[in-house]
């Protein structure tokens, strides 16, 4: 198993509504990335975790609170989002953890995505 | 900080013409050097890397040089096909900061 799986593809929330994006890799990876990409743009790092605990949280607004219940799975979980909020969701797993210097590469493995609309 | 720079698109082509997107980079250390593709409506994907000054990547025709002493990783391939028709990012990681560092991207059309 090679891939990164993402649920939903397609999600519609209100601004008053509390919703949760999954992501699930078997590849044994040890870290679990979240970007965000608004169209024609790159991906932003949202969040990292290595080894289960998070290592990045490049100052996202508390409405999103990433979780990692185990070393395949991480969710985002979504609250009070504002419109501009609407964006392709990415997820991405690498197989060694941040800070393992000489060993991570940075090759990354993206899921499909989930596309967020909030209105 | 690290940066990448691509140049500007987009980028439309005849089929079988000669593709090169540039990229160019400032990076703290020694970093790994990728080129991401992404298709319409899809995540991205690994097209391409290097690891090393002078090492080439190569993928489903697509080819980059890691050259050191330019600071640079254009992407070339001899013969595009309309279903190369995608965005294309270039990006570098450095162990430093543990982050992936995109460029802007480019979106190439090429028609039948």
């Amino acid at each position: 198993d090679t891939e990164v799986t993402q649920t939903p593809k397609h999600l519609v929330m209100g601004m008053t509504n509390k919703k949760s994006l999954k992501c699930e890799q078997h590849m044994g990876h040890r870290a679990m990335y979240w970007y965000k990409q608004k169209a024609k743009k790159p991906p932003e790092l949202m969040f990292v975790y290595s080894y289960e605990k998070l290592s990045i949280n490049e100052s996202v607004p508390s409405r999103f609170s990433p979780e990692c219940p185990n070393s395949s799975l991480l969710n985002l979980h979504l609250h009070a989002l504002q419109p501009e909020d609407s964006a392709l969701y990415l997820c991405a797993s690498s197989l060694w953890g941040t800070g393992e210097w000489g060993l991570n590469t940075g090759e990354l493995f993206f899921g499909e995505g989930s596309r967020l609309t909030v209105l | 900080g690290d940066s990448v720079t691509q140049m500007e698109g987009p980028v439309t082509l005849s089929e079988e013409a000669f593709l090169t997107i540039n990229c160019t980079y400032t990076a703290t250390g020694y970093p790994s050097l990728f080129w991401y593709v992404q298709y319409p409506g899809e995540g991205l994907q690994l097209l391409l890397k290097a690891t090393k000054a002078d090492d080439k990547g190569s993928n489903k025709g697509f080819e980059a040089t890691y050259r050191k002493e330019t600071t640079s990783f254009h992407l070339e391939k001899g013969s595009v096909q309309v279903s190369d028709s995608a965005v294309y990012f270039c990006a570098i990681y450095t162990g430093a900061n543990s982050k992936l560092t995109f460029g802007k991207g480019i979106t190439l059309s090429v028609r039948p």
